[in-house]
């Protein structure tokens, strides 16, 4: 069966400081992998979006970058945190063209 | 108009109740549906696909209605463990992305 790990789960960090919030998906080859974060007491805001090795699609311009050296790894990253990154990452994983998303456990991250 | 929207409640129900939730679209070409469910503090779940013809699990009923562009979920004989907050999501146009609304709170009460 299909398996996603997300890690850590949950982190404080200084403004400024560098993030690396990192997913793994076992039991299926070529997923699709995204970002979404959830600020507090609102909506999944899609982040990014991967078909493949190396294919990042950015949903919205921010302070975040992604990429995805393996196929089933999917890692979030940023230089500088500001206090606006605060909030609940969840890395989702589907099958192409089912559009059914599974979700790894977050990382919730605040930033001071 | 957002992409996805849904009125975020809370609806508090006593155990036993019905209680059905809308969630709107603006995207026609849209072509997948879902419901999630989401405890405090923790990741969403799927809880159903929603199919053209309607599809029923248990207690859960999942309506489509593309011509109004709304889904639909109904919950009979609530359970006090249905607490929780029911997301509804959309694909966007012809891609994979799923577009979320930002919930419906449900609360059930003894």
């Amino acid at each position: 069966s299909q398996t996603i790990h997300q890690w850590p789960a949950t982190l404080v960090q200084p403004v400024g400081s560098p993030l690396s919030l990192e997913c793994t998906v076992e039991g299926t080859s070529n997923p699709n992998l995204y970002w979404y974060r959830q600020a507090a007491g609102r909506g999944l805001q899609l982040l990014f979006y991967s078909v493949g090795i190396g294919q990042i699609s950015s949903e919205v311009p921010q302070n975040l970058s992604a990429s995805r050296p393996q196929d089933r790894q999917f890692i979030l990253s940023s230089k500088k945190l500001l206090l606006s990154d605060s909030g609940f990452y969840l890395c989702a994983w589907s099958v192409s063209g089912t559009g059914e998303l599974f979700f790894g456990e977050g990382s919730r991250l605040t930033v001071l | 108009r957002k992409e996805v929207e849904q009125d975020p409640g809370p609806f508090n129900v006593p155990e036993g109740a019905t209680v059905a939730f809308n969630c709107t679209y603006s995207n026609s070409a849209s072509q997948s549906f879902f419901w999630y469910r989401q405890d405090c503090r923790k990741e969403p779940k799927l809880l159903m696909s929603v199919y053209s013809s309607g599809n029923e699990d248990g207690r859960f009923t999942a309506q489509l209605n593309r011509a109004s562009q709304y889904i639909s979920l109904l919950i009979r004989d609530s359970k006090l463990s249905d607490s929780a907050t029911y997301l509804c999501a959309v694909n966007k146009g012809n891609t994979d992305k799923l577009i979320f609304g930002t919930g419906t709170r449900l609360q059930v009460f003894p």
